[in-house]
């Protein structure tokens, strides 16, 4: 199993949906994770921290984490068009030296 | 404040030369990580400084690859005899937290051997 697996996608919701892109972790990814969005040619933007089991909200992004499912995910409420990119899931290696990211999920938000 | 800034923006190069990719990291940052993406793929860990030292080197692929960081800020990764498949995104990030937390990435270098 890879330490960091996400759906590659792609996704493609209509404006004004919720997106949700998931992500699931090995025992060899640590306890923190971490959601980037990359738009194409450019470099990861961070998005949301989680380090506790249970939601954590902000804006229109909510990040959940499900320890006992090694299971982490990112809604995005009332998607918009410039929401179109590719999702990075992360988790920080088990000796907490490095993240370990998954390939990505594109989304596309469609007007 | 300023970001995380790298230095070149786009490197092309011939197989066989070396090449160096600089990274500035956040002001008051004391670790910095490099990364490698290809496409299609998440960053893929290379080396992990903590202040100037190296402090875990596992991800570097081979002996051709360095990186130094000698006055705990700016840090230069350098590749000797480069081969067509080190092409990538080098990017660099760093963090405010001694370990564990969230990391800020720079604009990265894309490197292209011929």
């Amino acid at each position: 199993q890879k330490e960091v697996e996400q759906n590659s996608g792609p996704l493609s919701v209509p404006e004004g949906a919720i997106a949700s892109l998931n992500c699931t972790y090995s025992d060899r990814v640590s306890q923190s994770f971490f959601w980037y969005r990359q738009y194409s040619g450019k470099s990861p933007e961070l998005i949301m921290s989680i380090y506790s089991n249970g939601d954590k909200e902000d804006g229109r992004f909510t990040a959940q984490l499900n320890k006992a499912s090694q299971y982490v995910s990112l809604l995005i409420r009332d998607s918009q068009p410039s929401d179109s990119a590719t999702y990075l899931c992360a988790g920080m290696s088990y000796n907490n030296n490095d993240m370990r990211f998954g390939a990505g999920t594109r989304l596309t938000v469609k007007p | 404040g300023a970001g995380v800034s790298q230095t070149p923006s786009n490197k092309v190069t011939e197989k066989g030369k070396y090449v160096e990719l600089r990274c500035d990291p956040i002001s008051g940052h004391t670790a910095l990580y490099w990364y490698r993406q290809s496409l299609g793929q998440g960053p893929e860990f290379l080396i992990y400084f903590q202040g100037t030292g190296a402090a875990d080197d596992s991800g570097l692929p081979n002996d051709r690859f360095f990186a130094v960081r000698p006055e705990g800020s700016v840090s230069t990764l350098k590749i000797q005899r480069t081969e067509r498949g080190d092409s990538a995104v080098y990017l660099c990030a760093s963090s405010p937290s001694t370990r564990g937390g969230e990391q800020f990435f720079g604009p990265g270098t894309r490197l292209t051997v011929l």
